[in-house]
């Protein structure tokens, strides 16, 4: 099944404790992208990456670093969690720039203390 | 800078109504747009799909159309059924900020039985 899958789906951590959130998709799609929802903000752009090796920052990157070692692969780290970044995040993938639909992963729900 | 609104922000209906949400978008210089469905606190499901130079999709009792020229999409769902309450978020690829998403806000359905 095409899909995108984040891990994990539920995290409670505490403030500045290092911590990833895994994203891969099986669809060999070379866009991927972070985006956080939250509530009244609605959803906003972290990271992306146009292809491996290639990342570039949203609207919103402060506190956070990605990398793209592999295609599949896009994870997002917090190296300091600041309660701030109680959101949910969520991982898409696309073919590419261009006319191509999103697909999206389930969401990770990340609580800060 | 690309801003995309969606009228309404909420809606109740009754089971088995008509219902049209609307979208609107600043830019037209946009690549697709794309329908989401997103069940409380949950992943984004895509619904729908229109390319730049179509006019319409359709899948089942949802249909979708879209006037570039005047920055405008309706997301259109015949014969509603409670289980098609959930949020529903419209979004556009610009041509001028990669292959990013740009959400609305989104509008909130509430079917009643």
């Amino acid at each position: 099944e095409a899909q995108v899958t984040q891990n994990p789906r539920y995290l409670i951590t505490v403030t500045g404790k290092k911590l990833t959130v895994t994203c891969s998709q099986n669809m060999n799609h070379e866009y991927m992208s972070w985006y956080r929802q939250d509530p009244g903000l609605g959803l906003r752009q972290i990271y992306y990456s146009m292809n491996v090796e290639v990342t570039d920052k949203g609207d919103v990157p402060e506190g956070y670093k990605v990398s793209r070692k592999e295609k599949r692969n896009f994870p997002l780290i917090l190296e300091s969690p600041s309660p701030n970044q109680t959101s949910l995040y969520f991982c898409a993938s696309s073919f590419g720039e261009g006319g191509y639909g999103y697909t999206f992963g389930s969401g990770t729900r990340l609580t800060v203390v | 800078k690309q801003e995309v609104t969606q009228i309404p922000a909420a809606l109740s209906v009754p089971e088995g109504e008509n219902l049209v949400l609307n979208c609107s978008f600043t830019d037209s210089a946009i690549y697709n747009l794309q329908w989401f469905r997103q069940d409380p606190g949950k992943g984004l499901t895509s619904l729908l799909l229109i390319q730049s130079s179509q006019r319409e999709q359709t899948s089942g009792r949802l249909n979708a159309s879209l006037d570039k020229s005047s920055g405008r999409s309706t997301l259109y769902i015949a014969a509603s059924q409670p289980g098609d309450s959930a949020t529903y978020l419209c979004a556009v690829v610009h041509m001028e900020y990669g292959n990013k998403l740009v959400f609305g806000a989104g509008t909130i359905l509430r079917v009643k039985s």
